[in-house]
């Protein structure tokens, strides 16, 4: 199946700076990623989805000014939480569709990054 | 606006024995995903359903869907301890995904 990857996995931060994780399609073009956020023992939650050299789509209540979301090329897409705090504290996870590697819209998840904002 | 609906969220299991979790969902989809997750981790497919009376099995579990009562369940066969996990199902809804709250298996001898 197709490979998707995170880094950080983990990032410990200290209150009012910026983090950026990144996500990446290792063996296929995506043309659509999706970043997802998940407090324990919850669900995971859409935060927006990107496609490939335009702007996110951000879902309703995720401000869009601090988590901004880059698909700058087929593979790589990055979240940076601007200006973090305690309760952006959270398992960040991207998955990636598109570009040929599934047929019916499946979307591959990466390994997550644990975020903790002190 | 589509709603996923899992039950239960958390399942007791004694090993041996059999049990099913049930997905519900309220709008036309055209495919339903299940997903597991151990602690800590990211998702795991398990199963891709696409259309009514989809039926697949891996291993000691069986997922199959509904259509027409929107409706996917994922039996588990003769429960082990390896099954303890939170288990997703995940409705697709244009190009995104859409999750039920998941269920959480705790299997015990």
């Amino acid at each position: 199946g197709a490979v998707v990857s995170q880094h950080p996995s983990r990032v410990i931060c200290k209150s009012g700076t910026s983090v950026k994780i990144e996500c990446r399609s290792l063996d296929f073009q995506a043309t659509t990623m999706f970043w997802y956020r998940q407090f324990p023992k919850k669900s995971l939650m859409l935060m927006a989805t990107s496609n490939e050299g335009s702007k996110a789509t951000y879902e309703q209540g995720v401000e869009k000014d601090k988590f901004l979301i880059n698909h700058a090329s087929l593979t790589l897409s990055t979240l940076t939480v601007t200006s973090a705090h305690p309760e952006d504290s959270s398992f960040y996870i991207c998955s990636a569709g598109g570009g040929g590697a599934s047929s019916y819209n499946e979307q591959f998840f990466g390994p997550g990054t644990r975020l903790t904002v002190l | 606006e589509l709603k996923v609906e899992q039950n239960p969220l958390f399942l007791s299991m004694q090993e041996g024995k059999n049990y099913t979790i049930y997905c519900n969902y309220s709008t036309t989809s055209d495919r339903l995903y299940w997903y597991r997750q151990d602690p800590g981790k990211s998702l795991e497919s398990l199963f891709v359903l696409l259309s009514n009376g989809a039926v697949k099995q891996e291993g000691r579990l069986m997922a199959s869907l509904d259509t027409k009562a929107r409706l996917s369940t994922l039996h588990i066969t003769a429960a082990v301890h390896d099954l303890s996990a939170t288990y997703f199902c995940a409705v697709g809804a244009g190009t995104a995904l859409i999750f039920g709250k998941g269920t959480t298996l705790s299997v015990s001898s």
